[in-house]
């Protein structure tokens, strides 16, 4: 079984522009999840689907970031534009409708604002 | 409102000796709980999970963790450190109904030769 797949795995941008960032779960899970790590700290939802719904977007900045899941499928989480304090590893991680706490994790995609 | 906090952010350890991390848990309702394993660059790893059975769970790599209710605790532990266990540790807490997941901050945990 695939696990859950990001890219790009690193991005370097300046402050004030935009960037975009891609995830492909585990195929037939229902959910899925985006994640904000700072370095030193643990992971930070920032929003969750479930299938094309949004079930929770409450710490997600609305102002700036963006996600979309199309067909209850692939996920694209944006940025517009980005700020220094952006620099993290975001997460997306996926999780089935039998066992909907049981996540599964990609690698991230680390982003550095300069 | 659910949290989680985990006592020390680096913990050490000999190869060999005992891992013991801690994890305390603060929830409105019956939690489920786990602890997730970060090597560098990677994502996260689901080690164990106790979601209202055993208070007891044994997980992955010889790794166990008992529930404690009354001590809202939820501490990790292996009898004996492998060098391959250095890694981030996150203690997580979410609803029974699996819809929010809160992590600690992790420990980093080092296995000194």
């Amino acid at each position: 079984e695939a696990g859950v797949a990001q890219s790009p795995r690193y991005k370097i941008i300046e402050k004030r522009q935009s960037v975009a960032f891609w995830c492909n779960p585990i195929s037939g899970h229902a959910t899925l999840y985006w994640y904000q790590q700072i370095l030193g700290q643990g992971p930070k939802l920032l929003i969750q689907f479930q299938n094309n719904g949004v079930v929770d977007d409450s710490q997600l900045p609305k102002d700036r970031f963006s996600a979309e899941r199309l067909k209850g499928v692939d996920s694209t989480l944006k940025i517009q534009p980005a700020k220094l304090e952006d620099s993290a590893v975001y997460l997306c991680a996926s999780s089935s409708d039998r066992e909907r706490y049981e996540q599964y994790f990609g690698p991230g995609t680390r982003l550095t604002v300069t | 409102a659910q949290s989680v906090t985990q006592l020390g952010s680096h913990v050490s350890v000999s190869e060999g000796a005992l891992v013991l991390l801690r994890c305390n848990y603060s929830s409105s309702v019956p939690p489920y709980l786990f602890w997730y394993v970060q090597y560098p660059n990677q994502g996260l790893q689901l080690l164990l999970k106790y979601t209202s059975a055993a208070t007891l769970v044994k997980g992955i790599n010889g790794f166990e963790a008992e529930f404690k209710k009354s001590e809202t605790s939820f501490h990790l532990t292996k009898p004996s450190a492998h060098m391959s266990d250095a890694a981030e540790y996150f203690c997580a807490v979410s609803d029974t109904g699996g819809f929010k997941t809160i992590f600690g901050a992790g420990t980093r945990l080092f296995v000194k030769a």
